[in-house]
């Protein structure tokens, strides 16, 4: 079974600039999670979806982040205009529903400078 | 709001020894609790998923525990190996929309 799978892996921007993230979910899972992880800290939830709704995004910074999920697979994070403190990994998970096992890909680490 | 705490927040052990991290959440209306395994520069490995009706799980030599009524988690790792090295993070989910709430993890190194 394929995993989650994320590109790039790696984005450098300079502050001011735009950047967008793409997650491909395991086969099959309706539920799709991005979430923020800044170096030493865990994980921080940033949005999740239902197949393509959105059932949570309280934590995303919607001043400059965006996300959206059409046809409820692929998803796409974007950041317009990035800050230095958006500098993390980027991690997309996905999961069958819910409240079932969540699978993380690699995530992609993005600084700005 | 699920809160997750997780101490300690670095361990050190020599090869062979038995340890326990400990989780611990605020909010104990959960549906499960999850232990991942996160190595540097790489994204989260699910180690043990735990129902809210189990009080367990094992998988090799890990062991998850679940005690919802004090709102803790220990995971036990038995026999450690350097291997193991790695930063472990508990999740438990928020509120009804079951998002993962993380810890701040344990950073552990076991030495040879």
């Amino acid at each position: 079974e394929a995993g989650v799978a994320q590109s790039p892996r790696y984005k450098i921007i300079e502050k001011r600039q735009s950047v967008a993230f793409w997650c491909n979910p395991i086969s099959g899972h309706a539920t799709l999670y991005w979430y923020q992880q800044i170096l030493g800290q865990g994980p921080k939830l940033l949005i999740q979806f239902q197949n393509n709704g959105v059932v949570d995004d309280s934590q995303l910074p919607k001043d400059r982040f965006s996300a959206e999920r059409l046809k409820g697979v692929d998803s796409t994070l974007k950041i317009q205009p990035a800050k230095l403190e958006d500098s993390a990994v980027y991690l997309c998970a996905s999961s069958w529903t819910s409240n079932t096992e969540a699978f993380f890909g690699q995530g992609t680490r993005l600084t700005v400078v | 709001k699920q809160e997750v705490t997780q101490i300690p927040a670095a361990l050190s052990v020599p090869e062979g020894e038995n340890l326990v991290l400990n989780c611990s959440f605020t909010d104990s209306a959960i549906y499960n609790l999850q232990w991942f395994r996160q190595d540097p520069g790489k994204g989260l490995t699910s180690l043990l998923l735990i129902q809210s009706s189990q009080r367990e799980q094992t998988s090799g030599r890990l062991n998850a525990s679940l005690d919802k009524s004090s709102g803790r988690s220990t995971l036990y790792i038995a026999a450690s190996q350097p291997g193991d090295s790695a930063t472990y993070l508990c999740a438990a989910p928020h509120d009804a929309g079951n998002m993962l709430t993380f810890g701040g993890g344990t950073r552990l190194m076991v030495k040879p």
